[in-house]
C-alpha cells in the first residue's frame, strides 16, 4: 500500500514531441505529489508538485495531471528538448509523521534532437 | 534559496574503514533531514530521517550500526558509513526540509556522494 507505481520505465520522444509518464498509488492518506528531475550523478532536482485538492498544475512546459478517484498522476512535459533527457522520478508523502517520500521507480527519458 | 550541499562528492576508501559524509543545508533551517541510498539505474531508496537533536529513524532493514547518523545543528547532518565494505558502495544522497518556512512536504536534495569501497 505505501507503493508508488511509475511507468514507462523509459522513453523515446523525438524534439518537440510530447512526454508522458505515469503514476499510480494506493495508500488515500497520501497528499502531496512531487516530481523530481535527475541528472547522471546528480541529485535529484524539483520540477513541480501538486496537492489532491487540483487537477492540473502547470508550471512552463511541465504540466501534472492528477486523478484523485483513480488515485493515478501524470507528468506531461510540453515541446521535449534534448536538454529534458534525464530520469524522473515520481513520489507521495503524507501529512502524518515526518512527511517521508515513497518515490517511483523511475523514468529514463531520451529526447531525440 | 534552499540550497544544499554535500561533502564529499566522492570517497574511495579501502574495506574496514570508515567514511563520513556531511550534508548541510545553506540559507534555511532543516529541522528534518532524509537520507538517501542510490544503486545504478535504481530509484531513491529512504535510508533513515533525523530531526535536529534527536535520535534518527531507521527504515527497515537499514543497520543502525553501521550507518550512523548524526544530526547535531540546524544545518549539518553526517552520515558515517562503518566498517566499509565493497557492497556499501553506492550514491548516497541526503535531503532537507525548512517546514518553518515553506511547506514540509517540500524536500531539498543535495547534489550526492559517490562512494566507492574497494
Amino acid at each position: 500500500q505505501q507503493q508508488v507505481k511509475q511507468s514507462p520505465q523509459s522513453l523515446i520522444v523525438q524534439k518537440g514531441g510530447i512526454s508522458i509518464i505515469n503514476c499510480a498509488y494506493e495508500n488515500t492518506a497520501f497528499d502531496y505529489f512531487p516530481w523530481y528531475q535527475q541528472f547522471p550523478g546528480k541529485g535529484p532536482a524539483l520540477l513541480i508538485a501538486i496537492r489532491p485538492d487540483v487537477s492540473e498544475k502547470k508550471e512552463g512546459r511541465f504540466t501534472i495531471s492528477f486523478n484523485k478517484s483513480a488515485k493515478q498522476f501524470s507528468l506531461h512535459i510540453m515541446d521535449s528538448q534534448p536538454g529534458d533527457s534525464a530520469t524522473y522520478f515520481c513520489a507521495a508523502s503524507t501529512a502524518s509523521g515526518t512527511y517521508k517520500y515513497i518515490f517511483g521507480t523511475g523514468t529514463r527519458l531520451k529526447v531525440l534532437a | 534559496g534552499a540550497v544544499v550541499s554535500q561533502h564529499p562528492s566522492r570517497v574511495i576508501c579501502k574495506s574496514g574503514t570508515s567514511v563520513k559524509i556531511e550534508c548541510r543545508s545553506l540559507d534555511f533551517q532543516a529541522t528534518t533531514m532524509f537520507w538517501y541510498r542510490q544503486f545504478p539505474k535504481k530509484s531513491l531508496m529512504l535510508m533513515a530521517t533525523s530531526n535536529e537533536g534527536s535520535k534518527a529513524t531507521y527504515e527497515q532493514g537499514v543497520e543502525k550500526d553501521k550507518f550512523l547518523i548524526n544530526h547535531a545543528s540546524l544545518t549539518l547532518s553526517t552520515l558515517t558509513v562503518t566498517s566499509a565494505h565493497p557492497e556499501d558502495s553506492s550514491f548516497y544522497i541526503c535531503s532537507a526540509s525548512d517546514p518553518g518556512t515553506g511547506s514540509p512536504h517540500e524536500q531539498y536534495f543535495g547534489p550526492g556522494t559517490r562512494l566507492t569501497v574497494t
